[in-house]
């Protein structure tokens, strides 16, 4: 039978149409979050995060937003461009209470954005 | 400057047999993390260090996995063993320290290992 895991949530835009993607997170204690991109062959490369004292922050053509209160994330990607088409996965990190990370990402499963020219 | 190399890009070994993946952080980075990525699955932590040290192991699946970073740089993942459920991608990362909050972990482009 088939995987769950090959199950990946998708998501097809058009290209110039704005996109986003959603991440439910598990972890209350979680105070860092970040957006990886992963193209086919490749490793998670960095997108942008946030810091679980803000709501929103903006980056070049993205934007993510945080809601705490029902663990939410989402990533929001301006005028989408097909080379946008890849993997998107949030992950979440966990400090102690003195403010030392404990390094290991806690990721999400993934969402596969399809952009067409 | 480079990024995170892994070798080999690709790891074909029979069940039972050792493997040994290799991980070449981004030169002056203390903090080296291993990723285990099953298909359609994100990444899983496996284990990480701080220098030489393992800061974090738990998520190691079992004995049979192993790794070093004997000089604070270039780590090996050992496997034992192997079985077919070990098949997976296996993703090195890097940070600059762990200490700070923040530190934003560079991924290599991963290792691709095949039990038959």
């Amino acid at each position: 039978g088939e995987s769950v895991g090959l199950h990946l949530p998708t998501l097809s835009v058009q290209e110039g149409d704005n996109s986003i993607i959603n991440c439910a997170y598990s972890n209350s204690a979680s105070d860092y979050f970040i957006w990886y991109k992963q193209e086919s062959g490749k490793g998670p490369q960095f997108i942008i995060d946030i810091r679980s004292n803000m709501d929103k922050r903006q980056g070049q053509r993205v934007t993510v937003l945080l809601n705490k209160t029902v663990k939410h994330l989402s990533l929001q990607i301006a005028a989408t461009q097909p080379g946008d088409s890849a993997v998107y996965f949030c992950a979440e990190r966990v400090s102690n209470a003195g403010g030392t990370s404990y390094g290991k990402l806690t990721f999400g499963q993934g969402t596969i954005l399809t952009v067409h020219p | 400057g480079a990024g995170v190399s892994q070798t080999p890009s690709n790891k074909v070994t029979e069940k039972g047999k050792y493997v040994e993946l290799r991980c070449d952080p981004i030169s002056g980075h203390t903090a080296l993390y291993w990723y285990r990525q099953s298909l359609g699955q994100g990444p899983e932590f496996l284990i990480y260090f701080q220098g030489t040290g393992a800061a974090d192991d738990s998520g190691l699946p079992n004995d049979r996995f192993f790794a070093v970073r004997p000089e604070g740089s270039v780590s090996t993942l050992k496997i034992q063993r192997t079985e077919r459920g070990d098949s997976a991608v296996y993703l090195c990362a890097s940070s600059l320290t762990v200490g700070g909050r923040y530190n934003e972990q560079f991924f290599g482009p991963g290792t691709r290992l095949t039990v038959l």
